[in-house]
């Protein structure tokens, strides 16, 4: 069975340009979360969705950040215009639905490494 | 509000050494606590968990143990080996969010040398 698997691995732009990382959850996972490390600093929580639905976008930044999950399968993250603040790892992770008790293992892809020049 | 402390890395032992990372916690309620790893090139991984106090979860000769009194959750091995070196995160789950959304701590670096 395919884990979960992001894309691109390292991308490297510079400031005010736009990039899109994309993470691709185990099949019939319908959580998938984002998170971003940064700097060698704590995970930090960015969004949840279940199936296509936005359940916890609280840890969103602010507004240069968009995460979407069309058809509740693949997801996306564009930062645009991306900052010197936003270089880090993106990671993604899904699990199982489980309804009211989502206490189970998060499986997570690679990371995605932005560094904004 | 919730969050998790780490022992500030990085770690560097020899080979068959006593391992100890110290992780506290801060949260309302009950948690469930977690130890993920990350290994070189690799993505994160559960190593154990723990679901209530007193609760001792273990995996790998890793083992860590559910402290309420304390608040703590470190993580233990008795005898690291060079496959070992990995970054370590301890985790919780909030405990009043049936999201399955994770708290991680800032991660400890462990590196064993042969």
């Amino acid at each position: 069975e395919a884990g979960v698997t992001q894309f691109p691995s390292h991308s490297v732009i510079e400031k005010g340009q736009t990039v899109t990382l994309r993470c691709d959850p185990i099949s019939g996972h319908d959580n998938l979360y984002w998170y971003r490390r940064v700097m060698g600093k704590e995970i930090k929580f960015l969004l949840h969705f279940v199936k296509e639905s936005k359940q916890d976008e609280s840890g969103m930044p602010n507004n240069r950040f968009l995460a979407e999950r069309t058809g509740g399968t693949y997801s996306t993250l564009k930062v645009q215009p991306a900052e010197l603040e936003d270089s880090g790892v993106y990671f993604c992770a899904s699990s199982p639905f489980e309804g009211r008790t989502n206490t189970g293992e998060l499986f997570f892809g690679e990371g995605s490494r932005l560094t904004v020049l | 509000g919730n969050s998790v402390t780490q022992m500030e890395g990085p770690v560097t032992l020899s080979e068959e050494a006593f391992l100890t990372i110290n992780c506290t916690y801060t949260a309302t309620g009950y948690p469930s606590l977690f130890w993920y790893v990350q290994y070189p090139g690799e993505g994160l991984q559960l190593l154990l968990k723990a679901t209530k106090a007193d609760d001792k979860g273990s995996n790998k000769g890793f083992e860590a143990t559910y402290r309420k009194e304390t608040t703590s959750f470190h993580l233990e091995k008795g005898s690291v080996q060079v496959s070992d070196s990995a970054v370590y995160f301890c985790a919780l789950s909030d405990p009043f969010s049936n999201t399955g959304k994770l708290i991680f701590g800032q991660g400890t670096t462990l590196q064993v040398k042969p």
